[in-house]
């Protein structure tokens, strides 16, 4: 199984900071990678997926970007909306897995 | 808009079989292109993928479940299920459905609201 390892695990920032999530694969993975936000008792939405490539609807401020085994997630500016928990998901073999996760709460 | 709409039993005795239902709607389930997926969440724990099913029959499923788990899809109904058997407390969980999609890297771009089951006597 590929291994997914995010960094930080926890992360407290302020609103209009910039924020940026790590995500580690054991193994290389192309740029099958995918980014999910997920809010308290809600199901995850997907916020990037290829990568790089931001989901239809999704604010501009969200950002992905790496290759192979290094990839991150960039909130340009947070929002009060953007507190939540993401997830960084691989899509290059079976069985397919997620992140850790990483929590941002309100600084 | 595509909604997935899961359903089923909330309380499961251990050692029995959880059966849960993905209804569709917004599009016919045999459209190519997609895979439907099963993925867990302990309270408070990380997202665990369960398995999936394509548009063609196939099945996927995590090795670490697979010996228990079958996916099956009722055309007639445009739905999916999940079979987990001999169920432990281990695996109480919310349990979402959600579509994969090729145009999308396969990446899971709708989900169900997820339902809750419990395994407890």
């Amino acid at each position: 199984d590929i291994q997914l390892t995010q960094s930080p695990s926890f992360l407290s920032a302020s609103v209009g900071d910039r924020v940026t999530i790590t995500c580690r694969a054991s193994q290389g993975i192309s740029s099958y990678l995918a980014w999910y936000q997920q809010k308290p008792g809600k199901a995850p939405k997907l916020l990037i997926y290829a990568a790089s490539t931001l989901q239809s609807g999704v604010p501009s401020r969200f950002s992905g970007s790496g290759s192979g085994t290094e990839f991150t997630l960039t909130i340009s500016s947070l929002q009060p909306e953007d507190f939540a928990t993401y997830y960084c998901q691989q899509l290059n073999s079976y069985p397919r897995t997620f992140g850790g996760g990483t929590k941002v709460e309100i600084k | 808009q595509l909604q997935l709409q899961e359903s089923g039993s909330g309380l499961v005795k251990p050692s029995q079989t959880l059966s849960l239902t993905c209804a569709v709607s917004g599009d016919s389930i045999s459209s190519g292109g997609y895979s439907w997926n099963w993925i867990r969440q302990p309270p408070g724990k990380g997202l665990e993928w369960i398995g999936c099913m394509y548009q063609g029959g196939s099945t996927y499923y995590n090795p670490s479940l697979k010996s228990r788990v079958t996916i099956s899809v009722d055309r007639s109904k445009n739905q999916f299920s999940l079979k987990l058997s001999s169920v432990t407390a281990a695996d109480t969980a919310v349990y979402y459905c959600a579509r994969s999609s090729v145009s999308a890297l396969d990446a899971f771009d709708f989900w169900g609201q997820g339902t809750m089951v419990t395994v407890s006597s």
